[in-house]
């Protein structure tokens, strides 16, 4: 039973341009959410959260948008950059559960130069 | 600099060995756990330790053991290597939310 899933596996996008990477939910007791980056051959770094309380959260060039009805949150790069390529994973965990995460599968998104 | 050290970075095993991957934080978390990555499934939670001296299930433990040595280390083990233990193993620790990820153990499992 997959809780958090992203159902896009790739994107492409132009240097300059919006990015949007989406991912979505079942579990409504999730309370918190992450987004995690990811190069090749290096552990997933964090990126910016979410706290349920909140619909937006906003740090430079990165914003992730919740959507607690939809189960649905986003995160927006914009502009996006060439060093932005890397597999971004969407998280999310409840305070019942401590801080154990619960990943989604990942979104791989290029950014062409 | 402060962060999680896991070893070895690469390792291949035939059917039925058995290994030890370690991991250790400098950075005085409470939490550790252990993740495997593989294509098409995100990060799945193997064990965690919520502090030093206890240890539980995640989501995938068959087959694997782990050990809260003290509050810095927390290895994992495969007591009988398979194939489908082929895959990425990440080791992190926390703060509430904010996960410090080790740079990965790459296993090859034939």
């Amino acid at each position: 039973d997959q809780q958090v899933k992203q159902n896009s596996p790739s994107l492409s996008v132009q240097e300059g341009r919006i990015s949007i990477l989406n991912c979505d939910y079942t579990n409504s007791m999730f309370d918190y959410f992450l987004w995690y980056k990811k190069y090749p051959a290096e552990g997933p770094t964090f990126l910016i959260s979410i706290s349920s309380i909140k619909d937006k959260n906003e740090d430079g060039r990165f914003t992730v948008f919740l959507n607690k009805s939809a189960k649905h949150l986003s995160l927006h790069i914009v502009p996006s950059q060439p060093g932005d390529s890397a597999v971004y994973f969407c998280a999310a965990a409840k305070e019942t559960s401590g801080s154990r995460l619960t990943f989604g599968e990942g979104t791989q998104l290029t950014v062409n130069p | 600099n402060a962060g999680v050290t896991q070893t070895p970075k690469f390792q291949v095993l035939k059917t039925g060995q058995s290994m030890t991957l370690q991991c250790a934080q400098d950075m005085n978390h409470n939490s550790m756990y252990w993740y495997r990555q593989d294509p098409g499934m995100g990060l799945r939670l193997i064990y965690y330790s919520a502090s030093e001296g206890t240890t539980d299930k995640g989501e995938v433990p068959n087959g694997y053991n782990v050990s809260r040595l003290n509050k810095r280390e927390f290895s994992l083990r495969l007591e009988s290597a398979a194939p489908s233990q082929t895959s990425v193993y990440f080791c992190a620790s926390n703060k509430n939310y904010g996960y410090t990820f080790g740079s990965g153990t790459r296993l090859t499992v034939v």
